[in-house]
């Protein structure tokens, strides 16, 4: 069965500074990856996702991931966090025609 | 179209009393997950239905947590004799290939 790690539950950076959040997980078939975002006493909202193609995703506010299928990593980058991005960040997998399992979510604090 | 919607939007109840929530998902789709999701904590699964198939109860914390689902419709999470560790934000998603799509989630209270 498919499983996801988020290694840090708590990432802080400087605005304007890059940051990169991981997620590693386990599957031994072929995996759809996401990450939802929840901002502070929101739902959640699907950030982006790997379907299938180009292993390179974006989303319209300046994340972007990467499936790397050798190291079983969809880690999150951004170039320059705003403080905007200040939210909890959820990694998830799902083996395809399975159930969706998510990571425990790393909290990123925008610093000023 | 519609999204995802739950209701009570709020449930305050009283500890031993049974509650029961409510998710409509996104006509069409046919999966439907319940999570829990405790104050400052990550995303628990409870349950996963698919189709026609008997559903994923895996996450179920206990039996006094059941749910049931009419079809590829509506969904109900009952919580019998709740308890104060029940409370928490009870979210519901639906999908139909790849992503979830979240309703905004009840949010239940047991004192």
């Amino acid at each position: 069965a498919q499983s996801v790690t988020q290694l840090d539950s708590q990432v802080p950076v400087f605005e304007e500074a890059p940051v990169e959040l991981r997620c590693n997980y386990s599957s031994s078939v072929s995996v759809y990856l996401f990450w939802y975002v929840q901002y502070p006493n929101q739902g959640l909202q699907l950030l982006l996702k790997y379907l299938s193609g180009s292993t390179l995703v974006e989303s319209i506010n300046g994340f972007e991931a990467e499936f790397n299928k050798s190291q079983t990593s969809f880690h999150l980058r951004k170039p320059s966090v705003h403080i905007s991005d200040t939210a909890e960040y959820f990694c998830a997998v799902s083996e395809i025609g399975d159930k969706i399992i998510f990571g425990k979510g790393t909290r990123l604090h925008i610093l000023p | 179209g519609a999204g995802v919607s739950q209701s009570p939007s709020n449930k305050v109840t009283e500890k031993g009393k049974d509650v029961e929530l409510r998710c409509d998902p996104i006509s069409g789709h046919t999966a439907l997950y319940w999570y829990r999701q405790r104050l400052g904590q990550g995303l628990e699964f409870l349950i996963y239905f698919q189709g026609n198939s008997a559903p994923d109860k895996s996450g179920l914390p206990s039996d006094r947590f059941s749910a049931e689902r009419t079809g590829e419709s509506v969904s109900t999470l009952t919580i019998q004799r709740t308890q104060q560790e029940d409370s928490a934000v009870y979210l519901c998603a639906s999908s139909i290939t790849g992503p979830q799509y979240f309703g905004p989630g009840t949010r239940l209270l047991v004192l």
